[in-house]
């Protein structure tokens, strides 16, 4: 399974750019990454998902170099209410088990 | 209404006690989680399961059981619960075309004392 590696915390203020780094070294070959951000005792909520370069929704960006060690989580001007944990997880998407490893997640606070 | 909803939302009980936590769903999804969140931290996998005859663990099951009674069904158990198992616990689903993307119920936050 692919360690995934988040800073634990980031502060930003309202209206900046969010960018959230998550290392993969040992990704594999047939392993797409997600992001996922939880609010205070809520489940956590799918965010984006993608395989290589850029993935775009209405949300967030998620960008993807070509070696996919790594992967950017972009949030385009944050308010108060991106406040939340954002996690980074790998993992194939079907034909078999897959099991999705959350691990700390970095906690993202938006100051006024 | 919920496409994941958990009961009970809140629970205390005492050391020793069985207890049961209950999930269902409404999406027609074929695989069911059981996560364990402490304070501050990330998620754990406690059991999951792909289908109805399908029963797996996962990182931390120790002390855990689960049945799946149908496929919109998955229940987890704590045979005798011990104050180290207070935490708040979520249910999740997902569909096996996408395992990546999980959709969670709202939790049961479990207290045991």
């Amino acid at each position: 399974l692919a360690k995934t590696t988040q800073p634990i915390s980031m502060d930003s203020y309202e209206g900046q750019e969010v960018n959230i780094t998550c290392s993969h070294n040992n990704i594999a070959t047939n392993d797409y990454i997600t992001w996922y951000q939880q609010f205070p005792s809520q489940g956590p909520r799918f965010i984006i998902q993608g395989y290589k370069t850029k993935v775009t929704n209405e949300v967030a960006s998620l960008f993807i170099p070509a070696d996919r060690k790594s992967s950017t989580l972009s949030l385009p001007r944050v308010s108060l209410s991106d406040t939340a944990v954002y996690y980074c997880l790998v993992g194939r998407l079907s034909g078999g088990y897959n099991k999705l490893i959350f691990g700390a997640g970095t906690r993202l606070a938006v100051h006024p | 209404d919920a496409d994941v909803t958990q009961t009970p939302r809140n629970r205390i009980t005492k050391t020793g006690k069985r207890i049961m936590l209950e999930c269902s769903q409404t999406k027609g999804h074929d695989r069911m989680y059981w996560y364990r969140q402490d304070p501050g931290l990330g998620l754990r996998l406690i059991y999951y399961s792909f289908d109805v005859k399908d029963i797996n663990k996962g990182e931390i099951s120790d002390g855990y059981s689960v049945s799946r009674q149908a496929q919109a069904k998955f229940s987890l158990s704590l045979e005798s619960a011990i104050p180290n198992q207070t935490a708040l616990y979520f249910c999740a689903t997902s569909d096996s075309r996408n395992t990546g993307e999980l959709f969670f119920g709202e939790g049961s936050r479990l207290t045991v004392l």
